[in-house]
């Protein structure tokens, strides 16, 4: 079983939708939890950082559940510059540094 | 700032040659890192080097070596170049050592394809 798990998509909304990926983690002790944006051909870039609280940035929510060990990120009123490909990413502590592990990512297509 | 560069940007290699991938960053961070992605597998941690002076494998480490030359530099070596290691390679940084420190800033990538 991959340490990190998301399902690849592609999810095929309309503009103005609300969509939302979930990642599963298998690693108890990951201790911090990101999720990036990859346009194609393009190198990832950090969308946002996940906290237990939660935490929202305009249109994005992202939510993490230690219990269940897994993430989410939510997309409410779907823009057409939103289709990329969202990777979710958990660090691991190990000996004074941190391991990242990134999911096989998800793509979302927004169409007219 | 220009962040995290990688040179080439794209090389053809004959199975069997060897060749460097060079990367750099001027963000003063002190981890750094070499991936490679495939079609369908996300990205796959090759190796790591949380502080300069220190390398450790990833998930994917065999058939390549590295270097961490100095904070800015660590280079990536494919000693002899197979097939399977065809693939788009994502070189990335980040302050390292705190929770707040593990956010990763990636290079443009290196798209390399062995015959």
């Amino acid at each position: 079983r991959k340490e990190v798990e998301q399902d690849p998509g592609p999810f095929n909304v309309p503009e103005g939708a609300t969509v939302a990926f979930n990642c599963t983690y298998s690693n108890s002790a990951s201790q911090s939890f990101f999720w990036y944006r990859q346009d194609c051909r393009k190198e990832p870039k950090l969308l946002m950082s996940v906290y237990s609280s939660g935490n929202e940035d305009g249109r994005f929510t992202a939510q993490l559940n230690r219990a269940s060990q897994y993430i989410s990120l939510l997309i409410r009123d779907s823009k057409l510059s939103d289709s990329a490909t969202y990777l979710c990413v958990v660090n691991i502590a190990s000996g004074g540094s941190y391991i990242p592990t990134f999911g096989r990512g998800t793509s979302l297509i927004v169409h007219p | 700032n220009a962040g995290v560069t990688q040179t080439p940007k794209f090389q053809v290699l004959k199975t069997g040659q060897s060749m460097t991938l060079q990367c750099a960053q001027d963000m003063n961070h002190n981890s750094m890192y070499w991936y490679r992605q495939d079609p369908g597998m996300g990205l796959r941690l090759i190796y790591y080097s949380a502080s300069e002076g220190t390398t450790d494998k990833g998930e994917v480490p065999n058939g390549y070596n590295v270097s961490r030359l100095n904070k800015r530099e660590f280079s990536l070596r494919l000693e002899s170049a197979a097939p399977s290691q065809t693939s788009v390679y994502f070189c990335a940084s980040s302050k390292g050592y705190t929770v707040e420190g593990v956010t990763q800033y990636f290079g443009p990538g290196t798209r390399l394809t062995v015959l």
